[in-house]
């Protein structure tokens, strides 16, 4: 089946730093990828879609220069989470969609923890 | 009103009962459906897609109502490894994807 990497699967950084997160699918270009945050006991949040060479759409209420979103190449999209803060510890999530199935392959995730 | 809207429980159920989900979705215009269980701090895994005619995968089934907008998932002869949460999922969108997630129904199955 297809995978998704999701690269790292935990961070803690200092308020005020900014973190990146990878997704990449290995065996599939992935025209479209999802990213998604998921706070304690809540379900999955999208927070935008990111297209390979365009630039990703927002959801509304997320702000595009805090999460930027890079989509590069058919293999890799990126989260950045610039000068995070203590409200940005969550769990986030990417998807991907491979040709033009409805069936989401998921990253397994990443835990921010703003101190 | 929530796009999508489920009964977040949690569920306690002994092993072997018999449990159900129901999931109401707002847009009538929507096409996809699906169920997606979700271990706690992993990434959701698709169950079953729900189709029209309602489908069943050995001890679960899905149904879809499109007149009410709901779908369920009945789970048959639980066992402690079904425990998780539950996810709905709809694709709102006419053309391409819109998948929007429920907030999901937390399952526990007790010895």
């Amino acid at each position: 089946g297809a995978v998704v990497s999701q690269h790292p699967s935990r961070v803690i950084c200092k308020s005020g730093t900014s973190v990146k997160i990878e997704c990449r699918s290995l065996d599939f270009q992935a025209t479209t990828m999802f990213w998604y945050r998921q706070f304690p006991k809540q379900s999955l949040m999208l927070m935008a879609t990111s297209n390979e060479g365009s630039k990703a759409t927002y959801e509304q209420g997320v702000e595009k220069d805090k999460f930027l979103i890079n989509h590069a190449s058919l293999t890799l999209s990126t989260l950045t989470v610039t000068s995070a803060h203590p409200e940005d510890s969550s769990f986030y999530i990417c998807s991907a969609i491979r040709g033009h199935e409805e069936k989401l392959f998921f990253g397994s995730g990443t835990q921010l923890s703003v101190l | 009103r929530k796009e999508v809207e489920q009964d977040p429980g949690p569920f306690n159920v002994p092993e072997g009962a018999t449990v159900a989900f129901n999931c109401t979705y707002s847009n009538s215009a929507s096409q996809s459906f699906f169920w997606y269980r979700q271990d706690c701090r992993k990434e959701p895994k698709l169950l079953m897609s729900v189709y029209s005619s309602g489908n069943e995968d050995g001890r679960f089934t899905a149904q879809l109502n499109r007149a009410s907008q709901y779908i369920s998932l009945l789970i048959r002869d639980s066992k402690l490894s079904d425990s998780a949460t539950y996810l709905c999922v709809v694709n709102m969108a006419e053309y391409g994807n819109k998948l929007v997630f429920g907030a999901g129904t937390i399952l526990r199955v007790k010895s």
